[in-house]
């Protein structure tokens, strides 16, 4: 079957650092996407590996390990707007997308 | 238009009832999607669409049918809807010619079906 794992809910406090991973069993793979979505909106692109290694991008960097299945998302000096969740999704085959159920972060002040 | 829009917002609908959830994007990307959001299981990929004039089937497409007849538009209808499709609707899209590549998600469109 397919797969993706993700933690259901993350805390952090503001100006911390904050890692949300995420484990995948995929028939194929053509990349590994992570997404953010706020409450009552739609997903919007973060980051995109296709590749093991990290990429950062700002205060948000995304690594990736294919022969172990594991991507994670890193977020640096947290800020409230970043209380969202952040959803991990893998393209298992043209297009396919597989997306996990999302970890939802929660930002304190 | 910037983007992808998606009608209507919100819908409220009798089981039975046939219904059309519209969506239009103006960045002529060649690829399109319709995603179902359901909590606790995430998105889930219904149909998809390569290029105009072709679909295909995702990961839970049963009770749902799409057409695709120019870049710009591609339809979801319930022909007879049921209160497990309540859901809410996500349309996207993204340049695609088959490799991997970034989607652009619309609004949404929260339906429920009574």
């Amino acid at each position: 079957g397919q797969n993706i794992d993700q933690p259901t809910e993350m805390t952090a406090t503001e100006g911390a650092i904050v890692q949300i991973n995420c484990t995948y069993q995929t028939s194929g793979f053509n990349g590994l996407f992570w997404y953010q979505q706020h409450a009552g909106e739609a997903p919007t692109f973060l980051s995109y590996n296709v590749l093991d290694g990290l990429e950062e991008k700002g205060r948000f960097s995304s690594f990736l390990s294919r022969s172990k299945g594991y991507s994670y998302l890193l977020l640096k000096e947290l800020q409230m707007k970043d209380s969202a969740s952040y959803l991990c999704a893998v393209m298992s085959g043209t297009y396919k997308y597989i997306f996990g159920t999302g970890t939802r972060l929660k930002v304190l002040a | 238009i910037a983007g992808i829009t998606q009608a209507p917002t919100s819908q409220i609908l009798a089981a039975g009832r046939r219904m059309t959830l519209r969506c239009t994007q103006d960045m002529r990307h060649n690829a399109m999607y319709w995603y179902r959001q359901d909590l606790g299981l995430g998105l889930r990929l219904i149909h998809y669409s390569n290029t105009a004039g072709t679909t295909g089937k995702g990961e839970v497409p049963d009770g749902y049918s799409v057409s695709r007849a120019n870049t710009d538009d591609f339809p979801l209808t319930l022909a007879s809807a049921v209160p497990s499709q309540t859901s809410v609707y996500f349309c996207a899209s993204s340049e695609s010619s088959g490799g991997a590549d970034t989607q652009y998600f619309g609004p949404g469109t929260r339906l429920t079906v009574l």
